[in-house]
């Protein structure tokens, strides 16, 4: 069984601060990575796809990825209160690329 | 709009009974997935298909079923056999299955509970 780690959080960051989530995987040899966002009640929402080390930006969103480290972390900058949910790291790759592989999440909450 | 759709979005089963979960997708995507979810925990994956008429067992197989005869649909069948149901099931797809670097896209999800 491959694992993904991440910390369950909560996290409580202040609005417009930046949040830091991160994660760990143990399939050295997964080759994509995702991060999801959960609210309460709801299905995950991909928001960011990472596949090559270094770091990816969209918006305000940042996906960095250390391979040799096995680290996947995703920065949130001038967080929102509507940025508090449950994000979600998942891993695919190695011999089946159909298998995502999903960490429990970490809580994130985004203080007004 | 494409989409996935998963219905219904509230499910009720009494103990003994099979119950099947619909799943629905316009995106003209080759691979489906059904994962559960517990509360705190992720997602676990329990089939997948790549392609029509063909499916495989995930990590937690047991107790379910499921079938793949149009690309567009993949319903999941919970038996009598699983004897914890209750959880919260979400079916997704992808544009391919068996590559890199494809992205996997969710339903609503269909909130299951045994009385």
């Amino acid at each position: 069984q491959k694992e993904v780690e991440q910390n369950s959080g909560p996290l409580s960051v202040p609005e417009g601060a930046i949040a830091s989530l991160n994660c760990t995987y143990s399939d050295r040899g997964s080759q994509s990575f995702f991060w999801y966002r959960q609210y309460s009640g709801k299905s995950p929402e991909l928001i960011m796809s990472i596949y090559s080390n270094g770091d990816k930006e969209d918006g305000r969103f940042t996906a960095q990825l250390n391979k040799a480290s096995q680290y996947v972390s995703l920065l949130i900058r001038d967080s929102q209160p509507s940025d508090s949910a449950t994000y979600l790291c998942a891993v695919n790759g190695d011999n089946n690329f159909n298998k995502f592989y999903f960490g429990s999440g970490t809580k994130l909450n985004v203080k007004p | 709009d494409g989409g996935i759709t998963q219905s219904p979005k509230y499910l009720f089963r009494k103990e003994g009974q099979n119950v099947t979960l619909s799943c629905e997708q316009n995106l003209n995507h080759d691979a489906m997935y059904w994962y559960r979810q517990d509360p705190g925990q992720g997602l676990r994956l329990i089939y997948y298909s790549q392609i029509v008429n063909d499916f495989q067992k995930g990590d937690i197989a047991e107790g379910y079923s499921v079938s793949r005869e149009k690309k567009e649909s993949f319903p999941l069948t919970v038996t009598s056999a699983q004897k914890n149901p209750t959880a919260f099931y979400l079916c997704a797809s992808s544009i391919k299955g068996g590559v890199v670097n494809t992205e996997a896209f969710f339903g609503q999800g269909t909130r299951l509970t045994v009385v």
